[in-house]
């Protein structure tokens, strides 16, 4: 079974829209890092979070980590076509070890 | 946070060649890793790159397959040999820093025909 649960697969908003991302551990998770790509290239680094209860926003982005460490959202306000891409949750499921990854969000916005 | 240099970027490649990617890091790091995202896929981590010894490699992955080296902090080599249609997908390298998480390289995409 996945380590990372990430939700939804997909999504289509319109250009505007607010939209949320989730990603669920039944552990404890060390850190918790988002990152986004676009299709075929690398991945662009967007937020890391360790402690529970953490808040952190650029732009128009903010990921939360929930008290308990094993839970994590990203929203976007006012989506733009720019947010477009594929979206990625990665987690410390052991401390310093290696990043497991959650099967990531595609997200389309529909100008 | 540190800066990865990968490549080739991309490439075409015969059935049964070998291809070797490189990762070029701008200051030394402990933690190396090598992801492969297959089409439509996440992320999968191939192996950890350990420096002066052998990598450690996760569940799948053998070194046969993919032998890695890493002869300093800064520089690691992943090598897809033998090579099927099947390993068409994008390999990344990653780097970890305690202060700044997980870097990754822009990934080479590779095509097996």
């Amino acid at each position: 079974s996945q380590e990372l649960e990430q939700s939804p697969q997909s999504l289509i908003v319109q250009e505007g829209k607010n939209l949320t991302i989730n990603c669920t551990s039944s552990k404890t998770l060390y850190g918790l890092y988002w990152y986004k790509q676009k299709y075929g290239e690398g991945l662009i680094f967007l937020m890391m979070l360790q402690k529970g209860g953490e808040e952190k926003s650029h732009e128009k982005i903010t990921a939360k980590l929930d008290e308990k460490k094993q839970q994590s959202s990203l929203h976007i306000t006012a989506s733009q076509p720019s947010h477009a891409g594929i979206y990625l949750c990665g987690a410390d499921i052991v401390y310093g070890n290696k990043l497991v990854f959650g099967a990531g969000t595609i997200l389309r916005v529909k100008s | 946070s540190a800066v990865i240099s990968q490549k080739p970027s991309r490439d075409i490649c015969q059935r049964g060649t070998s291809l070797t990617i490189q990762c070029q890091v701008d200051s030394q790091v402990t933690m190396m890793f090598w992801y492969r995202q297959q089409p439509g896929q996440s992320l999968t981590l191939i192996a950890t790159a350990n420096q002066g010894s052998e990598a450690t490699y996760e569940s799948g992955f053998v070194i046969d397959k993919f032998p890695i080296s890493r002869p300093n902090l800064t520089f690691s080599t992943l090598t897809v040999s033998n090579m099927s249609p099947e390993d068409s997908s994008i390999y990344l390298c990653s780097v970890g820093q305690t202060n700044y998480g997980y870097t990754f390289g822009s990934g080479t995409r590779l095509t097996v025909v």
